[in-house]
């Protein structure tokens, strides 16, 4: 049980246009989601952290415009980057916790190269 | 702040060979403590964890003691086998709430036949 499921994989996108990475809770529902960054050999950054049916709280220097994070349903989460530069190119991991107290479980990451 | 201290890697062994990842933390009051790992291109999963001072969390045949008194979670394995090879994050909670992790740098160990 708990398993998280992220979609796409990997994605390759070009400058200026916008991708949606989805993270879903497959066997249990999920009060709240985080979504993390990872850069090559580096440890994961907290992006943001959101309860369902509430706005995310992004973390110190997240540019919430450009990252936008929807979580609409107890087992559905989406990190839109939008507008995105090379920059953005990065390891995107999302994880899934069953409310306060609870374990995160993580979902595979996606593999975000904007050319 | 609270925070997580990890040893610098990439640690490279022969397969058998006694690993040691040290890790110590800042925190206030006693959190739980975790070791994550990370196999090449996937996502995190909790190898082990330790809900108070003195416990044990093992898995795997990886094991790591909560000291309170030295403030430390150092992951230990008596004999590693190549499959073991990944990175390794000791994390804490974070002591605002809502469940946020914080996350030493990772220490990438390598092991060689």
């Amino acid at each position: 049980g708990a398993v998280v499921s992220q979609h796409p994989s990997w994605v390759i996108c070009k400058s200026g246009t916008s991708v949606k990475i989805e993270c879903r809770s497959l066997d249990f529902q999920a009060t709240t989601m985080f979504w993390y960054r990872q850069f090559p050999k580096q440890s994961l950054m907290l992006m943001a952290t959101s309860n369902e049916g509430s706005k995310a709280t992004y973390e110190q220097g997240v540019e919430k415009d450009k990252f936008l994070i929807n979580h609409a349903s107890l087992t559905l989460s989406t990190l839109t980057v939008t507008s995105a530069h090379p920059e953005d190119s990065s390891f995107y991991i999302c994880s899934a916790s069953r409310g306060s107290g609870d374990e995160q479980y993580f979902g595979p990451g996606t593999r975000l190269t904007v050319t | 702040g609270d925070s997580v201290t990890q040893m610098e890697g990439p640690v490279t062994l022969s397969e058998e060979a006694f690993l040691t990842i040290n890790c110590t933390y800042t925190a206030t009051g006693y959190p739980s403590l975790f070791w994550y790992v990370q196999y090449p291109g996937e996502g995190l999963q909790l190898l082990l964890k330790a809900t108070k001072a003195d416990d044990k969390g093992s898995n795997k045949g990886f094991e790591a003691t909560y000291r309170k008194e030295t403030t430390s979670f150092h992951l230990e394995k008596g004999s590693v086998q190549v499959s073991d090879s990944a990175v390794y994050f000791c994390a804490l909670p974070f002591s605002g709430g809502y469940n946020k992790l914080i996350f030493g740098a990772g220490t990438r160990l390598a092991v060689h036949p």
